[in-house]
Formats: structure tokens, sequence, C-alpha cells
């Protein structure tokens, strides 16, 4: 059972859309991380959150420790920026990650 | 300073046979995990060091896997008696320290294909 839940499981928009991708989990967790995914790339690292908000560019992250949910936003998207965005959680107790089925987006020119 | 590298970068082997594959973490990254990913899913936790040691293991699916860190650096993925649901890309990462609050640097992985 995947503790962790992302919607949607695929996204298509245009360019310039703003978009949101959603992270939520069942319990407390000590840290969430948002990653990236290209196709037949490696992944890297966006965000690490463990309350608020944090904004690189043009990509926000937030949680909502209350509502154990968190979203990564992206503003003025780019087809560059198609790719798999994955949530990560480490559960409290038990620090290794654990990670959701990702978000495949893709944006069309 | 180099990332982290993963070698080879495709394996095709055949069912029964013995495959190694090799993670180069970070210079100084005293903790690296091995994930497994199925197509179509996110990173599955396989096995983690800190230093030369494994700290938790519970990830590894049966005994026909195994992981060495032997120097606490490069480590080796070991997979006996391969079969073909052991098909899928495997992941390597390191970190400066072992807590969810620290970021995990990934490398491109091995696409192991068990025929």
């Amino acid at each position: 059972k995947n503790e962790v839940e992302q919607s949607p499981q695929n996204l298509t928009a245009q360019e310039g859309e703003f978009i949101t991708i959603n992270c939520s989990y069942s319990v407390g967790i000590s840290a969430l991380h948002w990653l990236q995914q290209h196709p037949g790339g490696g992944i890297v690292s966006l965000f690490m959150l463990s309350s608020g908000k944090k904004k690189h560019g043009r990509l926000i992250a937030t949680i909502n420790i209350q509502e154990k949910h968190s979203s990564l936003h992206i503003t003025a998207s780019h087809p560059r920026d198609s790719a798999v965005y994955i949530c990560a959680v480490g559960f409290f107790g038990n620090e290794k990650l654990t990670f959701g089925t990702g978000t495949r987006l893709t944006i069309i020119p | 300073g180099a990332g982290v590298s993963q070698t080879p970068s495709n394996k095709v082997t055949e069912k029964g046979k013995y495959v190694e594959l090799r993670c180069d973490p970070i210079s100084g990254h005293t903790a690296l995990y091995w994930y497994r990913q199925s197509l179509g899913q996110g990173p599955e936790f396989l096995i983690y060091f800190q230093g030369t040691g494994a700290a938790d293991d519970s990830g590894l699916p049966n005994d026909r896997f195994f992981a060495v860190r032997p120097e606490g650096s490069v480590s080796t993925l070991k997979i006996q008696r391969t079969e073909r649901g052991d098909s899928a890309v495997y992941l390597c990462a390191s970190s400066l320290g072992f807590t969810s609050y620290n970021e995990q640097f990934f490398g491109p992985g091995t696409r192991l294909t068990v025929l």
C-alpha cells in the first residue's frame, strides 16, 4: 500500500499555463521532497520542505502539515518543464523516503 | 565535481544468471541508497548504507539480492539467479547524511533486462 498519493497521474497543458501538482500522505512526516525526472534521465531534487513554502525561479512548493498535503506549482510553464514530478516523504520514526508514483507533465508549445 | 555515477547503464541478462550493478557516490557522501524503479512507478527503497554498513536493508525483496560497500564509497548491488520480474531501473543515490532532511543526489540508473 502506497502511503503517498499524487494527483493527477498525467497532466497536459499549453505553454504558459499555471500548473499545480498535488501530493497527499497518510501520517505525520519529518520532511517532503519534490523531485523531477526527465524521460531517460536521472532524478533531480527540486525542493525539501518541512513546513511553509519555498520558491525557486518559476517553481513554488507549499506544504500544509495539518492537512497532510503539498503542492508543486509551475508558473509560465514551458515545454522544457515536461517531465515526471515525484513527491517523496520521510515518515517520523522511519526516515527513509517513500515515493509517490509521479505525475507525468507534458507542456505543449 | 562529479555526480553519482552508475555502471553499466544497461544490462541484459538471461534468467538465472548473476549480475552486479555498481554505484560511485559523490565523494564525501556517507549515506548511499539503492532504489528500484519499475515502469510507471516511483522509486522503491531497497537498502541504504551509512558508511560501510547496511543500516537498513528492509527493502530487499528476497535473499537473492545483496549489496556491499566495503570501503564506505563505491557500492555494488548483487542479484543472484535473476528472474524476469527483476527487470527494472536500479537507481543509486547519495547524501551527506541519513535523515529525510538531506538532499539525495541520484545517479542515472542501470536498466536491467532479464530475458
